[in-house]
């Protein structure tokens, strides 16, 4: 059972224009939800967060939103650059029923950015 | 400056032969570490959460015998594949986080073939 999904497997985008990233779960008990950059052969990197709590977090060109109601978030990336051609990874943190938080990740979206 | 350092960042290795990956946590003391794999194409999927003095907590359906865990300082995990074959062969990475609901981060992988 996918809790986190990420329905579109790729993307491509014009440079300088908008990229919208979509992340739908299922479980409502996910309290804080991230967002990776992965390379291939590399480690994925952090790029945003935001917790359950707001419905919005924006760092530079990154825009990360919440809309709880409809278990779902998105990351813009506004403009988008041909560095930003990578495997979006979101993530979610499970609290603990015992032990440590998990974080789930979604299936991932291939981004290509156009010059 | 990088958070983890994974080693090595490749290996192949016969079947039936075991594998150890190191993990280390640069920045910081980490009494948890998390163990993620990686198959082409698909999403990463947590293995196991190393835990400092304690056994590690593996999810569902990861054989513990078969992927051993030792996190035998605030600073270092590791991961052994024993006895190793062909379908055991993925991208296996590892994180640390500061604390609950902070962001992970990874190790840049290692690549283990089994032939």
């Amino acid at each position: 059972d996918q809790q986190v999904k990420q329905n579109s497997p790729s993307l491509s985008v014009q440079e300088g224009r908008i990229s919208i990233l979509n992340c739908d779960y299922t479980n409502s008990m996910f309290d804080y939800f991230l967002w990776y950059k992965k390379y291939p052969a590399e480690g994925p990197t952090f790029l945003i967060s935001i917790s359950s709590i707001k419905d919005k977090n924006e760092d530079g060109r990154f825009t990360v939103f919440l809309n709880k109601s409809a278990k779902h978030l998105s990351l813009h990336i506004v403009p988008s650059q041909p560095g930003d051609s990578a495997v979006y990874f979101c993530a979610a943190s499970l609290p603990p029923t015992s032990g440590t938080y998990k974080y789930i990740f979604g299936t991932g979206t291939r981004l290509k950015v156009l010059a | 400056g990088a958070v983890v350092s994974q080693h090595p960042s490749w290996v192949i290795c016969k079947s039936g032969t075991s594998v150890k990956i190191e993990c280390r946590s640069l920045d910081f003391q980490a009494t948890t570490m998390f163990w993620y794999r990686q198959f082409p194409k698909q999403s990463l999927m947590l293995m196991a959460t190393s835990n400092e003095g304690s056994k590690a907590t593996y999810e569902q359906g990861v054989e513990k015998d078969k992927f051993l865990i030792n996190h035998a300082s605030l600073t270092l995990s590791t991961l052994t594949v024993t006895s190793a074959h062909p379908e055991d062969s993925s991208f296996y990475i590892c994180s640390v986080r500061r604390y609950n609901n902070s962001p992970l981060h990874f190790g840049n992988g290692t690549r283990l073939t089994v032939t």
